[in-house]
C-alpha cells in the first residue's frame, strides 16, 4: 500500500502568515493527489484535487503544487477560518490519506 | 446541490454488527463510485471502502477486508456499508463520499467530493 506522510504534523501561525505544509508518497504518484481541510466536528472538505486544482468555490490564496512523490499545499494568506486540519490523499492506487497537519492560532 | 446523509451509526458490542446506509440526492446516483471513509476519535482519516456505480465492482482496505461489505441500492440512490465481527478498533465516524464518474473513473479523477456529515459507530462492551 502506498503510504502517506505530512510534514509538519502541527503549526502554530498568524493571521495573514503564508503557510506551507508538505506530503511526500512511498512512490511514484503522477499527479494523483487531493488535499482536504477539516473544520472540528465537520466532515472533510475538497480544496486541491490532480495536485494543483482547485475546486470550484475555494478561496485563491489556496494552491497545490508537485508530482511524483513530492507536494505542497500552500495557503498564502492565512486567514481565521483557515485554522483547521488539512489533509492530503493519493488515488493513484485505491486511497490512502496522510496522518494530517493541525494549523493552529499562535 | 448534492446531499449524502448518512445513519445507522450506535452503540454495538464487540463481535456484533451493524449496517450503515448512506442516502444521495442531488445527481444521478448510479453514475457514481462511492466510498466510505473512517475517522477514529482525535485520529486522521481511514478509508474503507469503494464501489463502482454499478455495484459490481468493490473494494475494501485489509483492515476490514472479510468483515465488512459495501453495497448499494441505486433505485433507493443509497450506498450500504454492513459491518459484521466489530472490534473496538472499528469505533470510529464513518463518512460517504461521493467518487468519480463512470466516465471519469477511466481517468483516475477519482478524489472525494462531496462527504456526508458522518455517522458515529461505538464498539464497546
Amino acid at each position: 500500500a502506498i503510504r502517506m506522510t505530512q510534514s509538519p504534523s502541527s503549526l502554530s501561525a498568524s493571521t495573514g502568515d503564508r503557510v506551507t505544509i508538505t506530503c511526500r508518497a512511498s512512490q511514484g504518484i503522477s499527479s494523483y493527489l487531493a488535499w482536504y481541510q477539516q473544520k472540528p466536528g465537520k466532515a472533510p472538505k475538497l480544496l486541491i484535487y490532480a495536485a494543483s486544482t482547485l475546486q470550484s468555490g475555494v478561496p485563491s490564496r489556496f494552491s497545490g503544487s508537485g508530482s511524483g512523490t513530492d507536494f505542497t499545499l500552500t495557503i498564502s494568506c492565512l486567514q481565521s477560518e483557515d485554522f483547521a486540519t488539512y489533509y492530503c490523499q493519493q488515488y493513484y492506487s485505491t486511497w490512502t490519506f496522510g496522518q494530517g497537519t493541525k494549523v493552529e492560532i499562535k | 446541490e448534492v446531499q449524502l446523509l448518512e445513519s445507522g451509526g450506535g452503540l454495538v458490542q464487540p463481535g456484533g454488527s451493524l449496517r450503515l446506509s448512506c442516502a444521495a440526492s442531488g445527481f444521478t446516483f448510479s453514475s457514481y463510485a462511492m466510498s466510505w471513509v473512517r475517522q477514529a476519535p482525535g485520529k486522521g482519516l481511514e478509508w474503507v471502502s469503494a464501489i463502482s456505480g454499478s455495484g459490481g465492482s468493490t473494494y475494501y482496505a485489509d483492515s476490514v477486508k472479510g468483515r465488512f461489505t459495501i453495497s448499494r441500492d441505486n433505485s433507493k440512490n443509497t450506498l450500504y456499508l454492513q459491518m459484521n465481527s466489530l472490534r473496538a478498533e472499528d469505533t470510529a465516524v464513518y463518512y460517504c463520499a461521493k467518487s468519480c464518474s463512470s466516465t471519469s473513473c477511466y481517468t483516475g479523477e477519482n478524489w472525494f467530493d462531496p462527504w456526508g456529515q458522518g455517522t458515529l459507530v461505538t464498539v464497546s462492551s
